[in-house]
């Protein structure tokens, strides 16, 4: 099954509105990534973060990697109809020797205007 | 410009027969992947490739092959062993610590 669990599965948000989605693994990550799939189209990274408790932000958005390294968060402030998309987290365990990733079944966000 | 290219865009399949998916980078990436995609499922893991003639199975490799004889192409064939083969198909490219690069993907339907 899904190692790396996401929540929530949908998202619906009024235009202007923030929100946040929310990534959980089991065992430890030695990293984690976002993607971004828009309808119809194919995942595009977004970032990566590596270190416990590291924080980065692409304009409206903030990606935070936990102090445990099990978790992780995307917050979109003020949306727009271009953040419409599903975001994939995906991470690599710590454990696995070589590193592929396994990705989280993803946040389906759609936007209201 | 570098990137992944997937062929075909869509492709139809009959019950019974093998169909061969194709994927080419022009990175310079030493490994390459195949994901599945089913609603609601996320990306599942098919095989991928570290190198040159390696690859290893991924969480679902039952009903499908690959072959890595180049750098640059990592084919994907869905054989007739594969009960469900219906999905979106991605291949991707890059290491595990930088971010991957997606193709465009290949629709396989059962006709």
């Amino acid at each position: 099954g899904q190692q790396v669990m996401q929540i929530p599965q949908y998202q619906h948000v009024q235009e202007g509105e923030d929100f946040t989605t929310y990534c959980n693994s089991s065992t430890t990550l030695s990293n984690i990534q976002w993607y971004k799939q828009r309808p119809g189209g194919h995942p595009v990274f977004l970032i990566q973060l590596v270190k416990s408790g590291e924080v980065k932000k692409q304009k409206r958005l903030t990606f935070q990697f936990g102090e445990a390294k099990k978790n992780s968060s995307l917050h979109i402030t003020a949306t727009q109809t271009t953040d419409v998309g599903t975001y994939f987290c995906a991470g690599t365990k710590t454990t696995d020797s070589w590193g592929k990733l396994q990705f989280g079944a993803g946040t389906q966000v759609v936007v209201t205007p | 410009d570098g990137g992944i290219t997937q062929s075909p865009k869509y492709l139809f399949r009959k019950e019974g027969q093998n169909v061969t998916l194709s994927c080419e980078q022009n990175l310079n990436h030493d490994a390459m992947y195949w994901y599945r995609q089913d609603p609601g499922q996320g990306l599942r893991l098919i095989y991928y490739s570290q190198i040159v003639n390696d690859f290893q199975k991924g969480d679902i490799a039952e009903g499908y092959s690959v072959s890595r004889e180049k750098k640059e192409s990592f084919p994907l064939t869905v054989t007739s062993a594969q009960k469900n083969p219906t999905a979106f198909y991605l291949c991707a490219s890059g290491p595990h610590y930088a971010g991957y690069t997606f193709g465009s993907g290949t629709r396989l339907t059962v006709v």
